[in-house]
């Protein structure tokens, strides 16, 4: 199941709220999570199985979708959400990931 | 605190092997599938290899299936990854990861990963 995610880079104001998008070539059932990568950092998770909030993560971090479209919300973005972020598919094997949107603070 | 430590990592020559192995503490490690995901360097990620609670259940993407084998020793509470026929296509940063619940779910805790280089 290929994962395309856009946009590949997204530069934006602190404050700002901003959606990502993860299509899937076919439906895979809200088997899909969200992860942060910071520079230099190990990914982590921030939203699993579509919705589902994470112990831990703030609030402002959210998602939705069905289907084949999922998007990632980012309510109020600030400085320390400079990172890359990147859907998973759990659907089936062989698990994958999308290439990744780059989030860049103006 | 869940931690997970990789180690093994190295400059490695086309076509030899490299074991790359993850110390887990802080959970109960029997418990939980574990998987390994590489990513290359400016690139992004790529699983590797999942592996079930007991261990006698394996996955792999084609990419590595029939090359590397991924294992488990629940008394050591330690995952490896053995890497065979290397190609310069399997330079990346190795993580070791849990999963959450089962073998689809949410990777919920990552190490810091274990850089492998592959060239001549």
């Amino acid at each position: 199941i290929m994962l395309t995610q856009s946009p590949a880079t997204l530069s934006v104001t602190p404050g700002e709220s901003i959606s990502l998008s993860c299509r899937a070539s076919q439906s895979i059932s809200t088997n899909l999570h969200w992860y942060q990568q910071k520079p230099n950092e190990s990914p982590r998770v921030l939203i699993k199985y579509a919705s589902q909030s994470i112990s831990g993560i703030p609030s402002r971090f959210s998602g939705s979708g069905s289907g084949t479209s999922y998007s990632f919300t980012i309510s109020r973005v600030e400085a320390e959400d400079v990172a890359t972020y990147y859907c998973q598919q759990g659907s089936s094997n062989p698990l994958t990931f999308g290439s990744g949107t780059k989030l860049e603070i103006k | 605190e869940v931690q997970l430590v990789e180690s093994g990592g190295g400059l490695v020559q086309p076509g030899r092997s490299l074991k790359l192995s993850c110390a887990a503490s802080g959970f109960t490690f029997s418990n939980y599938y574990m998987a390994w995901v590489r990513q290359a360097p400016k690139k992004g990620l790529e699983w590797v290899a999942t592996i079930s609670t007991s261990g006698s259940r394996t996955y792999y993407p084609d990419s590595v299936k029939g090359r590397f084998t991924i294992s488990r020793d629940n008394a050591k509470s330690s995952l490896y990854l053995q890497m065979n026929s290397l190609k310069s296509e399997d330079t990346a940063t190795y993580y070791c990861a849990r999963h959450d619940y089962g073998g689809y779910s949410e990777l919920d805790y990552w190490g810091q990963g274990v850089m492998v280089t592959v060239s001549s």
